[in-house]
């Protein structure tokens, strides 16, 4: 079964300081790979996604990730971070076919001013 | 883009009732839709899929007889919570997906269930 694991639970940082947050798969087939944003008491907002083709991956709002199959990551990353940002962040995979999602078990990401 | 909605957004109800949940794609037809629970501060857990015109699947550990699922046409699937009780209330979230798309479908903004 797939499994997704976000290592960190939370992450502070200062605002326009960068960021990453982890994300690892577990899977030997090849899978579909997303990172999504929730705000507080809202639903899901994907902010990009890894299919095929270029293993580094732009989103909105300035995210970017990249897919790294030898270590079976998918890291998030921003440059800069605004207060803005502060929101839980999934990692989530699926294999090829009309599969579900299995998602990570969140980080939080707070933006300290 | 894609929109899917979810109705009603919150809902507060006595223990013993039942609730419906709607979720609609609203500018695409959905074969496939996924719903999920979310407890506060944990991630979302798959409840079950459900394909236009078939029987839902359910997860492990997920009763079929208490969460209801219908999807009776490409754009509408409804999760009915039945005889709520307090360990129900949770944040429900649909996700449609249209047919052989390899994208991870549209999430709707979820409902927000209170059982008193």
């Amino acid at each position: 079964a797939q499994s997704v694991t976000q290592l960190d639970s939370q992450v502070p940082v200062f605002e326009e300081a960068p960021v990453e947050l982890r994300c690892n798969y577990s899977s030997s087939v090849s899978v579909y790979l997303f990172w999504y944003v929730q705000y507080p008491n809202q639903g899901l907002q994907l902010l990009l996604k890894y299919l095929s083709g270029s293993t580094l991956v732009k989103g909105i709002n300035g995210f970017e990730a990249e897919f790294n199959k030898s270590q079976t990551s998918f890291h998030l990353r921003k440059p800069s971070v605004h207060i803005s940002d502060s929101a839980e962040y999934f990692c989530a995979v699926r294999p090829s076919g009309n599969t579900p999602l299995v998602f990570g078990k969140g980080t939080r990401l707070s933006v300290i001013a | 883009g894609a929109v899917v909605s979810q109705h009603p957004s919150r809902v507060i109800c006595k223990s013993g009732t039942s609730v419906k949940i709607e979720c609609r794609s609203l500018d695409f037809q959905a074969t496939t839709m996924f719903w999920y629970r979310q407890f506060p501060k944990q991630s979302l857990m798959l409840m079950a899929t459900s394909n236009e015109g078939s029987k839902a699947t359910y997860e492990q550990g997920v009763e079929k007889d208490k969460f209801l699922i219908n999807h009776a046409s490409l754009t509408l699937s409804t999760l009915t919570v039945t005889s709520a009780h307090p360990e129900d209330s949770s944040f429900y979230i649909c996700s449609a997906r249209e047919s052989g798309l390899a994208g991870a479908g549209v999430f709707g903004p979820g409902t927000r269930l209170t059982v008193l």
